[in-house]
């Protein structure tokens, strides 16, 4: 269980274009997901959070209209990369949050998909 | 915000021995401090995590132990295998658990066979 997928696994874009990714709970409601960003080497930076029915929430120096976020649902977010450049080239890592607590699954727990390697050219 | 520190930023340890990794974290009312284990191309795995009302977790080789007074939780992996080898990050999350997580640097795990 606690399975998040991400699609595609990678994606080559030539500067310019906009770029979806997708981010599915597949065995679990997710009423909050993150996106997380991480470039080579580096750790995770938090870019966002995505909840259910909402807007996101974006960190600081995270240009919103640039990285465009929905969440439609309980089990799928996406996120856009409006007009790609090659500072954009990174690997996009979504995460997903369980609500409250269900079995084994506790509150605070966040599953992580298997991450988005986008190059821009 | 929070702030995690994590060291070393490589650890190189023989098969068979002990490897430890710690983190300090900032903010004192974070309560949720998961432990994650990255391959290359590839997304963290949860290994273990510990909440502030608990002193130390076990899983079979792996543990984790918290300080909340010094604000600092260390990783645990005893009888190191080859297969240990991997990216490990600690995390911690403040809050009622609506925010994301801020991740340590990362420590390059090798496994010495």
């Amino acid at each position: 269980g606690a399975v998040v997928s991400q699609h595609p696994s990678w994606v080559i874009c030539k500067s310019g274009t906009s770029v979806k990714i997708e981010c599915r709970s597949l065995d679990f409601q997710a009423t909050t997901m993150f996106w997380y960003r991480q470039f080579p080497k580096q750790s995770l930076m938090l870019m966002a959070t995505s909840n259910e029915g909402s807007k996101a929430t974006y960190e600081q120096g995270v240009e919103k209209d640039k990285f465009l976020i929905n969440h439609a649902s309980l089990t799928l977010s996406t996120l856009t990369v409006t007009s790609a450049h090659p500072e954009d080239s990174s690997f996009y890592i979504c995460s997903a949050r369980a609500p409250g607590t269900s079995g084994v699954r506790t509150y605070n727990e966040q599953f992580f998909g298997p991450g988005t390697r986008l190059t821009v050219l | 915000g929070e702030n995690v520190e994590q060291h070393p930023s490589t650890l190189s340890v023989q098969e068979g021995d002990s490897a430890v990794i710690k983190c300090t974290y900032s903010d004192s009312a974070s309560n949720y401090f998961p432990w994650y284990k990255q391959e290359l191309g590839k997304g963290p795995q949860l290994i273990i995590d510990i909440r502030s009302n608990v002193g130390e977790k076990k899983d079979q080789r792996i543990a984790v132990t918290l300080n909340k007074t010094a604000k600092h939780f260390s990783l645990h992996i005893t009888e190191t295998q080859p297969e240990d080898s991997a990216v490990y990050f600690c995390a911690a999350l403040s809050g009622g658990g609506a925010d994301g997580l801020t991740f340590g640097k990362g420590t390059h795990l090798i496994i010495q066979p």
